[in-house]
């Protein structure tokens, strides 16, 4: 079946520690994107990618990098200078302007 | 200003009733619209695209308003189902902002008996 897998599902992270999200899609989409969510809020954008090799901060960049060398695959790493990083992330690819498709996310959890 | 804007609500209707949601955009190099349902806990889905000529899929309606920079959402009779949280979301096309998909905070919807 075509999709968007995240994983995992759940993560559990130490103060500190760098961790990374898993996206994978097999849509051949070109453009993919990374949100964060937090409780109550809306969708704000971390970075996202229109294109292997090339990528661009999106509103709340900081403590996050990425990494973009397959088309089919986007990873998050949320870094140790990210503050804050409990949340729910989620991953998205779409085609040129049209909808995007979004995995099942990744609840991060800093214990 | 934040580049996509909604009214959070709390929108609570009973069941049957016709429900307005707007959200205003302020880059003018926008260039797709569209309407997403998040239900507690999940990723978003797909509600609808909107069109310029405006759009209607069975009790849902969306329209475009270019000149004033906002779209909207109407749903008409109301079913339980229908409680989730409604995001606007706008594409970017132009400049150095090219491909940005920008989402507004999201309208909570409550449909009761």
């Amino acid at each position: 079946d075509g999709g968007i897998t995240q994983s995992p599902k759940y993560l559990f992270r130490k103060e500190g520690q760098n961790v990374t999200l898993s996206c994978e899609q097999n849509l051949n989409h070109d453009a993919m994107y990374w949100y964060r969510q937090d409780p109550g809020q809306g969708l704000r954008l971390i970075y996202y990618s229109q294109i292997v090799n090339d990528f661009q901060k999106g509103d709340i960049a900081e403590g996050y990098s990425v990494s973009r060398e397959k088309k089919e695959s986007f990873p998050l790493t949320v870094t140790s200078a990210q503050k804050n990083p409990t949340a729910f992330y989620l991953c998205a690819s779409s085609i040129d302007s049209a909808e995007a498709f979004f995995g099942q996310g990744t609840r991060l959890t800093v214990v | 200003r934040k580049e996509v804007e909604q009214d959070p609500g709390p929108f609570n209707v009973p069941e049957g009733a016709t429900v307005a949601f707007n959200c205003t955009y302020s880059n003018s190099a926008s260039q797709s619209f569209f309407w997403y349902r998040q239900d507690c806990r999940k990723e978003p889905k797909l509600l609808m695209s909107v069109y310029s000529s405006g759009n209607e899929d069975g009790r849902f309606t969306a329209q475009l308003n270019r000149a004033s920079q906002y779209i909207s959402l109407l749903i008409r009779d109301s079913k339980l189902s229908d409680s989730a949280t409604y995001l606007c979301v706008v594409n970017l096309y132009g400049g150095t902002s090219y491909g940005k998909l920008t989402f507004g905070q999201g309208t909570i919807l409550t449909v009761h008996p």
